[in-house]
């Protein structure tokens, strides 16, 4: 089972319209947990962090259930410039007290005029 | 504020020749750093993490090395390169602090191998 998984789309919609992205991941020790957006060949900027009892900035929410190992983005009011990748992630602690991320792939999102 | 440089920012190279990818962080000290490859059409692929100056880990067995000769310098290094090294290659920063730290890209370098 692959660490983070996300449906890879595309999803199209309309502008204005709502899209819910969802994610999961197999590692029940993690801890931290963020969406990420990335523009077609530039480089991931952070979009949100997710906390566990979900989250909103803006048009954007964010849900996480630890028991089911599930985190959600909710996306309202679409806007063209919404038109990205989105990427799941979740940390994994490293033995030397370091600790990395396992991006997902991505899901693909086109919002159409 | 905190920055992150990445250069260059593509780059074409033959196969067998050497590389030198470089990254540094501005305003923050003792980061946590990484490097990162997304091939084309994938995900990103950790390749190496540092905790502090010195200390490197290895995520994948590769060709590449990378070194951590100051505080806020990233170096990703290859003395031969291979058709399979191309891709994009991200340096990102967190925070030393805890584990729930998002990381923060730099701009990327686009290394083509002939």
């Amino acid at each position: 089972r692959k660490e983070v998984e996300q449906d890879p789309g595309p999803f199209n919609v309309p502008e204005g319209a709502t899209v819910a992205f969802n994610c999961t991941y197999s590692n029940s020790a993690s801890q931290s947990f963020f969406w990420y957006r990335q523009d077609c060949r530039k480089e991931p900027k952070l979009l949100m962090s997710v906390y566990s009892s979900g989250n909103e900035d803006g048009r954007f929410t964010a849900q996480l259930n630890r028991a089911s190992q599930y985190i959600s983005l909710l996306i309202r009011d679409s806007k063209l410039s919404d038109s990205a990748t989105y990427l799941c992630v979740v940390n994994i602690v490293r033995s030397n007290s370091g600790y990395a991320l396992n991006f997902g792939k991505g899901t693909s999102l086109l919002v159409t005029p | 504020s905190q920055t992150i440089h990445q250069w260059p920012a593509t780059l074409v190279q033959p196969v067998g020749s050497p590389l030198s990818l470089e990254c540094t962080v501005e305003g923050t000290s003792n980061p946590n750093l990484y490097w990162y490859r997304q091939a084309a059409g994938r995900g990103l692929q950790l390749l190496f993490y540092s905790v502090g100056i010195g200390q490197i880990s290895s995520e994948v067995p590769q060709n590449l090395s990378a070194s951590r000769p100051q505080d806020r310098q990233f170096i990703l290094s290859s003395k031969k390169l291979l058709l399979s090294d191309s891709g994009f290659y991200l340096c990102a920063w967190s925070a030393h602090r805890g584990n729930n730290q998002p990381q923060h890209f730099g701009d990327g370098t686009r290394l083509s191998i002939l």
